[in-house]
C-alpha cells in the first residue's frame, strides 16, 4: 500500500543550529504535502505546505523541499530553538482529482530534540 | 481563532465497556475528521465528514465504532465494545472543505482501556 515514512527516528541538534528533518513519500499520486509539528500532550501543529506544482517554500524559519524525482521531502528549520523540541510528522494528501479528498497519511514521525 | 475543541482529555474505561468523545470544530470548517493515534504512531484516519454527510468511512471499524454530525457542527465518536487495543489518543481536525486546505486539529484525548 502507499505510506509516507520518515528515515531518522531521532535528530539532535545544538540550539542555533540549522535542523533538516526529512520524509520519503510513495505515492506518486500525492500533490499536496504538509508539515506537522506535536508536542507532547497536544495534538499536531500546522507549520507549512506545500502543492507539488512547487519544489520550495519558506515561511518564519523552516522551508520546506520537495524532490518529485525522488519523491523526498524535507523541513528545515533555521536556528533551532529549545521551543522547537517536539515530534514533526510530513504528510501527503493523494491528488484529489482521483477522489482521494483531503485526506492525510501521515508518517511516523522524527523526534527533534534541541540540545542547549 | 478559537481552536479545535475536545472534550474529555482523558478517559479510564474497562473493556467491554462503551465511551464517547466529542468534538467542536473551528467556526465555518465545513470538513471535520477523526484520527486515532497509537503511542509512538502518525496519525490514522477513521472517518471524515464534509458538513453532516459522510465523506470516507473506509478505515473505520464499524463493528465498534460510530461517529455522528448530525447538524453539521459538532461531532461524536463512540466505541462500543472497547477493546484493549483501542487504547489512543483520539484527535479531532477541521479544515475549511475538502480540497488542499490544512487540517486543523485539537488536543485529543487520551483513552486508557484496561
Amino acid at each position: 500500500g502507499e505510506s509516507v515514512g520518515l528515515h531518522l527516528p531521532t535528530l539532535s541538534v545544538q540550539e542555533g543550529d540549522n535542523s533538516i528533518i526529512n520524509c520519503a513519500y510513495s505515492n506518486s499520486a500525492s500533490d499536496y504535502f504538509i508539515w506537522y509539528k506535536q508536542e507532547s500532550g497536544k495534538g499536531p501543529q500546522f507549520i507549512i505546505d506545500i502543492r507539488s506544482n512547487m519544489d520550495k517554500r519558506q515561511g518564519q524559519r523552516v522551508t520546506v523541499l520537495l524532490n518529485k524525482t525522488v519523491k523526498h521531502l524535507s523541513l528545515q528549520i533555521a536556528a533551532t530553538q529549545p521551543g522547537d523540541s517536539a515530534v514533526y510528522f510530513c504528510a501527503e494528501n493523494p491528488d484529489i482529482l482521483t477522489g482521494g479528498g483531503n485526506k492525510l497519511t501521515f508518517g511516523t514521525g522524527t523526534q527533534l530534540k534541541v540540545e542547549l | 481563532e478559537a481552536g479545535v475543541a475536545q472534550s474529555p482529555r482523558y478517559k479510564i474505561i474497562e473493556k467491554r465497556q462503551s465511551v464517547a468523545f466529542w468534538c467542536n470544530p473551528i467556526s465555518g470548517h465545513a470538513t471535520l475528521y477523526w484520527y486515532q493515534q497509537i503511542l509512538g504512531q502518525g496519525p490514522k484516519l477513521l472517518i471524515q465528514f464534509q458538513n453532516n454527510g459522510v465523506v470516507d468511512d473506509s478505515q473505520l471499524p464499524k463493528d465498534r465504532f460510530s461517529a455522528e454530525r448530525l447538524k453539521g457542527v459538532d461531532s461524536t465518536l463512540k466505541i462500543q465494545p472497547a477493546k484493549l487495543e483501542d487504547s489512543a489518543v483520539y484527535l479531532c481536525a477541521s479544515s475549511l472543505d475538502r480540497g488542499r486546505s490544512p487540517l486543523h486539529f485539537g488536543n485529543g484525548t487520551r483513552l486508557t482501556v484496561t
